[in-house]
C-alpha cells in the first residue's frame, strides 16, 4: 500500500481565515513533505520533515506554518493568506534509506483557492 | 546545481501511436531517477524509476532506461491509449539531499 490521503479535497478561504491542511500516511515512512504547485507547473518544495522534525524550509514565509505530530501526521497551518498563494497543496513521504533509493509517495492534493 | 530537462509540450498523438518523452539531466554523482504522472484535478503519481546506470523502469507499458553516458530518462511507450492522457514529470533525486528536481512537465493528448 502506497497511500497518501489529504484533506480537505478543496479549500476556499478568504485573506484573514485560519485554516489547516491535513496529509496522512500508513506506511511507516518517517519523511513527509509540503509542496505547492501552480497551474502548468511542476511542483515546488515547502517544507521538508524527517523523523518528525522539520529539516528543510525553503524560505516560506510565515503565513504558512507546518506540523508534524507524530511519524503518520503532517499539518499546514494557513494564516492570512494572499490571492497569489491559490494553488495545489501536495504532501508526500517516504522511506528514508541510504544514498539515493528514496521513493517519495503523492497524495491527491488540496486545491486551495483564497479570495 | 542539479536540473532536468524534458522535451515542452504539449504532446498530442493518436491512440495506438508510439511514445516518446524525451529527459536529459544534470547532477553531480549518480541521483535516481523518476517519472511521475498527473492526471487531470489529481495528485503526482510515480510511474517507474531507476536507482542506478542501465536499469530500466517499467510499468504499465511505459519504460525509461538510466543511460549515464547521455545524462538521459527518455520515456517511452509501444502503444498509447486516450486514458494516458496526463501530464508527464520526469524528476531526479541525489544521493543524500532529499528534495526532487522536477523537470517542467509535457503535457501528453491522446485522441480515439
Amino acid at each position: 500500500d502506497t497511500e497518501v490521503t489529504q484533506t480537505p479535497k478543496h479549500l476556499v478561504m478568504g485573506m484573514t481565515n485560519k485554516k489547516s491542511l491535513k496529509c496522512e500516511q500508513h506506511m511507516g515512512h518517517r519523511a513527509m513533505y509540503w509542496y505547492k504547485q501552480k497551474a502548468k507547473k511542476p511542483p515546488e518544495l515547502m517544507f521538508v520533515y524527517s523523523y518528525e522534525k522539520l529539516s528543510i524550509n525553503e524560505s516560506v514565509p510565515s503565513r504558512f506554518s507546518p506540523e508534524c505530530p507524530n511519524s503518520s501526521l503532517l499539518n499546514l497551518h494557513l494564516h492570512a493568506l494572499q490571492p497569489e498563494d491559490s494553488a495545489l497543496y501536495l504532501c508526500a513521504s517516504s522511506h528514508p534509506r541510504a544514498s539515493n533509493q528514496e521513493t517519495q509517495y503523492f497524495g491527491p492534493g488540496t486545491r486551495l483557492l483564497v479570495l | 546545481g542539479d536540473s532536468v530537462t524534458q522535451m515542452e509540450g504539449p504532446v498530442t498523438l493518436s491512440e495506438e501511436a508510439f511514445l516518446t518523452i524525451n529527459c536529459t539531466y544534470t547532477a553531480t554523482g549518480y541521483p535516481s531517477l523518476f517519472w511521475y504522472v498527473q492526471y487531470p484535478g489529481e495528485g503526482l503519481q510515480l510511474l517507474l524509476k531507476a536507482t542506478k546506470a542501465d536499469d530500466k523502469g517499467s510499468n504499465k507499458g511505459f519504460e525509461a532506461t538510466y543511460r549515464k553516458e547521455t545524462t538521459s530518462f527518455h520515456l517511452e511507450k509501444g502503444s498509447v491509449q486516450v486514458s494516458d492522457s496526463a501530464v508527464y514529470f520526469c524528476a531526479l533525486k541525489a544521493g543524500g539531499a532529499q528534495k526532487l528536481v522536477f523537470g517542467q512537465g509535457t503535457r501528453l493528448t491522446i485522441n480515439p
